[in-house]
């Protein structure tokens, strides 16, 4: 159980367009989800912190317009990235918390973004 | 708010030897502290946390110890096996009401059959 998928597993994009990220729990229902950004050889860096059906709260430093993120059910948020350069070529990855895992986070498998 | 610190940052052993890697953090108010395993391409897997009214934990090779007064908690693995190669993160949940965690910079650990 308990279980977090992402979709797409990688994604390669011309500079300019935008890119939306699924992340999904697919065994229970995620009161909270949280959206990680991890550049190469580096630690997870948390960028917002969504709970279903409303706004998500952003980390300092991060565009709330750049980087739009949903939780409209309690099974599903998204992530879209807006306007995407090659600066936001990373690794984004999503992790999911219900109200019954107490503090455990279930992390998803990643999204490999490229920006060309 | 919560800072967490992890040495080393790699680390190599033997095939059968044990590795420690070390936490430290700052805000005493925190009471969760998992430690998450993340290979090559992946997503971070939970492989064991422990609470702040526990002092070890063990599980099969794995054991994390806790010591609140210090401010530190530890991964021990036992009889590493070349499949344990991987990074490993610890984390600390932010005692602020955020549910946020807060992660160490990482362990490259690296384990020579």
């Amino acid at each position: 159980g308990a279980v977090v998928s992402q979709h797409p597993s990688r994604v390669i994009c011309k500079s300019g367009t935008s890119v939306k990220i699924e992340c999904r729990s697919l065994d229970f229902q995620a009161t909270t989800m949280f959206w990680y950004r991890q550049f190469p050889k580096q630690s997870l860096m948390l960028m917002a912190t969504s709970n279903e059906g409303s706004k998500a709260t952003y980390e300092q430093g991060v565009e709330k317009d750049k980087f739009l993120i949903n939780h409209a059910s309690l099974t599903l948020s998204t992530l879209t990235v807006t306007s995407a350069h090659p600066e936001d070529s990373s690794f984004y990855i999503c992790s999911a918390r219900s109200g019954t895992s107490g503090d455990e986070q279930f992390f998803g498998p990643g999204t490999r973004l490229t920006v060309l | 708010g919560e800072n967490v610190e992890q040495h080393p940052s790699t680390l190599s052993v033997q095939e059968g030897d044990s590795a420690v890697i070390k936490c430290t953090y700052s805000d005493s108010a925190s009471n969760y502290f998992p430690w998450y395993k993340q290979e090559l391409g992946k997503g971070p897997q939970l492989i064991i946390d422990i609470r702040s009214n526990v002092g070890e934990k063990k599980d099969q090779r794995i054991a994390v110890t806790l010591n609140k007064t210090a401010k530190h908690f530890s991964l021990h693995i036992t009889e590493t096996q070349p499949e344990d190669s991987a990074v490993y993160f610890c984390a600390a949940l932010d005692s602020w009401g955020t549910d946020k965690l807060i992660f160490g910079t990482g362990t490259r650990l690296q384990v020579f059959p």
